[in-house]
């Protein structure tokens, strides 16, 4: 299986500010990484999909990026709706897998 | 716009096989292929696996032996069985659709971008 590396597993910021998620792949899943938000008692929601693929309605401030096997999302400038855990999934070989989680939290 | 609404019991015992059912309504379950994930109560998610609606199953190999995955066009629903029940099996489950391609003869799939509001389920005597 590929193991998804996801870091931080928390972190505390404030609203406007920008927040960055990476998470790591054990070994090449090309594009094929997709960002999820889930709030607290809700489905996940996909956010990105493919590294950097925006999906319809999701704010610009969320952007996906990678390099090698390292992939990032980006909050530009973080949102009180955005206070919520975020997770990567790779769906390039399966079994798919996800990052653990990053619970992002109102400092 | 496609919405999925799982189904099943909430409460099911040791030993027993767990049978929920996913029902697609505002679009055809053709073309696209459909999820179960899991998520114990405050962890993660645990793929468990997929099916296209042509009938092929891609299952999570640390759960292959108890999974079956089964899909009915006529309804437009898809089904999840898992056998052999224990309490690590407790879990909100839902249900998700996601988009595949084909390039030179290989899968690949992209994120699941519908999902139902998931359906707990308990394990206990």
């Amino acid at each position: 299986d590929i193991q998804m590396t996801q870091s931080p597993s928390s972190l505390s910021a404030s609203v406007g500010d920008r927040v960055t998620i990476t998470c790591r792949a054990s070994q090449s899943i090309s594009n094929y990484l997709n960002w999820y938000q889930q709030k607290p008692g809700k489905a996940p929601k996909l956010l990105i999909s493919t590294t950097s693929s925006l999906q319809s309605g999701v704010p610009s401030r969320f952007s996906g990026s990678a390099s090698g096997t390292d992939f990032t999302l980006t909050i530009s400038s973080l949102q009180p709706e955005d206070f919520a855990t975020y997770y990567c999934q790779q769906s390039y070989s399966s079994p798919d897998t996800f990052g653990q989680g990053t619970k992002v939290e109102i400092k | 716009q496609v919405q999925l609404q799982e189904s099943g019991p909430g409460l099911v015992k040791p030993s027993e096989t767990l049978s929920l059912t996913c029902i697609v309504s505002g679009g055809s379950i053709s073309s696209y292929y459909w999820s179960w994930i899991r998520q114990p109560a405050g962890k993660g998610l645990e793929w468990i696996g997929r099916i296209y609606a042509s009938g092929n199953t891609n299952y999570n190999p640390s759960l292959k032996s108890r999974v079956t995955m089964s899909v009915d066009t006529s309804k437009n629903q898809f089904s999840l069985k898992l056998s052999s029940l224990t309490a690590a099996d407790t879990a909100v489950y839902y249900c998700a659709k996601g988009t595949r391609i084909t390039i030179l003869g290989v899968y690949y799939y992209y994120g699941m971008d519908v999902w139902g509001q998931g359906t707990t389920v308990t394990v206990a005597s």
